[in-house]
């Protein structure tokens, strides 16, 4: 069964900082997804990552992605408040299984960048 | 940019309501849409793939009778919460893709519908 891990879980930062949001997952993957929410609103699509390796940057964020090691990164540069929202990884399963869900998410890292 | 329209935003009904909610996608056609339900401050869960002109596929554990999907056409694609009871009170999303991209390509959302259900 898929499971997807996401550290830090809470992370308050302030402006100008750099740092880095971490997902893991227990099965074998080449597809993974960020996503953005803002507190009652939808969802917004970030990156979507279908290869081991496979880098992409937008802005001050750039995401990664390394399928031996079953991990991705979301890499925050120099945050500013606008960046606060709560960030998703989701992971779509190579190989469709009967016993567990196969387009997992993660947690959520909610994130607050303070002035 | 390519919108996706759904609709309505709230609902607040009597357990054992029909409960219909409409995705379109505005400006661009999509053979799949997705849906998802997230429970007051958790993560999000995929519901069930919509499939123009054909069957949804429905993730492990969701009842198929409970969530009807239709995706009749090339731009909409329904969710019927049949004969809703106070469980199924949750943050209804949807998204699509454009034509042909299934999840390979940045998805587009809806605003989500806020089902409560008395």
């Amino acid at each position: 069964e898929l499971k997807v891990e996401q550290n830090p879980l809470f992370l308050s930062m302030q402006e100008g900082k750099n740092y880095t949001i971490y997902c893991n997952y227990s099965t074998t993957s080449d597809r993974l997804y960020w996503y953005r929410q803002d507190p009652g609103k939808s969802l917004e699509s970030l990156f979507v990552l279908l290869s081991n390796g496979a880098v992409k940057q937008e802005g001050r964020l750039m995401a990664s992605l390394d399928t031996k090691a079953r991990l991705s990164t979301l890499h925050i540069t120099a945050a500013v408040h606008d960046l606060s929202a709560t960030y998703f990884c989701a992971v779509d399963m190579n190989d469709r299984d009967n016993y567990g869900q196969n387009f997992v998410f993660g947690p959520g890292t909610r994130l607050s960048v303070l002035p | 940019g390519a919108v996706v329209s759904q609709h309505p935003s709230r609902v607040i009904c009597k357990s054992g309501t029909s409960v219909k909610i409409e995705c379109r996608s505005l400006d661009f056609q999509a053979t799949t849409m997705f849906w998802y339900r997230q429970f007051p401050k958790q993560s999000l869960m995929l519901m069930a793939t919509s499939n123009e002109g054909s069957k949804a596929t429905y993730e492990q554990g969701v009842e198929k009778d409970k969530f009807l999907i239709n995706h009749a056409s090339l731009t909409l694609s329904t969710l019927t919460v049949t004969s809703a009871h106070p469980e199924d009170s949750s943050f209804y999303i949807c998204s699509a893709g454009l034509l042909g991209t299934g999840r390979n390509q940045p998805q587009h959302f809806g605003d989500g519908t806020r089902l409560s259900i008395l």
